[in-house]
């Protein structure tokens, strides 16, 4: 069975405090990563996609690695506009499969 | 910009009622999905679907069911809503066959049922 897991559950950083968050998967054929940002009571933003170990996305504060087992977000000297919950996606041949999600908060 | 669009925001329906959510996406979307949110447990797939008519079971299809007449449109039938279907229910489309393209997701609708 298909398994995603974010860790931490939530973080909690001060402004300009770097960090990174952490997607470990376990599955058959994967065919790509996704990032999602989501604000409270909204609906998922894209934000990368990976597609082979060894790449790399950024977008202003963010940057998203991949490995063969994990994936990385890291947020540098984050802002408190980047409190959201970031969710990681894994899709393989049959659908996709979200992990929980990891809430940061970045206080000023 | 990818827009996708949710009939209601907030929901509060009782036990027993029929329910009706509607999503319309605006990019010739083929691909159609509709997920549920629950705290700790991620989004799970209720029901997806490739083409206008077609319609494939998720992970948790049990007490829904989904309408596809047109292509932008794509209804989630609570067919008789129970409390545990309280939920965040979020909208997604994608624009190539299969699944391995980005999708896109609305708003989403918080259902209560009391």
């Amino acid at each position: 069975e298909d398994q995603v897991t974010q860790s931490p559950e939530a973080l909690r950083l001060q402004e300009g405090e770097s960090s990174s968050l952490n997607c470990s998967y376990t599955v058959s054929g994967l065919r790509g990563l996704f990032w999602y940002r989501q604000d409270p009571g909204k609906g998922p933003e894209f934000l990368f996609t990976l597609y082979s170990a060894g790449e790399e996305k950024e977008k202003e504060r963010l940057k998203a690695t991949l490995t063969k087992k994990e994936s990385f977000l890291h947020i540098t000297a984050p802002k408190p506009e980047d409190s959201a919950t970031y969710l990681c996606a894994v899709q393989t041949t049959s659908r996709l499969s979200f992990g929980a999600g990891t809430t940061v908060t970045v206080r000023a | 910009d990818v827009k996708v669009t949710q009939s209601s925001r907030y929901l509060v329906k009782r036990t027993g009622e029929k329910v009706f959510l509607e999503c319309v996406q605006d990019m010739d979307h083929e691909n159609m999905f509709w997920y549920r949110q629950d705290p700790g447990l991620g989004l799970r797939l209720i029901y997806f679907s490739y083409d206008v008519k077609m319609k494939e079971k998720g992970d948790i299809p049990e007490g829904y069911s989904v309408s596809r007449e047109k292509k932008e449109r794509f209804s989630l039938i609570l067919e008789s809503a129970s409390t545990n279907q309280t939920s965040m229910y979020l909208c997604a489309s994608s624009p190539q066959a299969g699944l391995a393209e980005t999708q896109y997701f609305g708003p989403g609708t918080r259902l209560l049922v009391l």
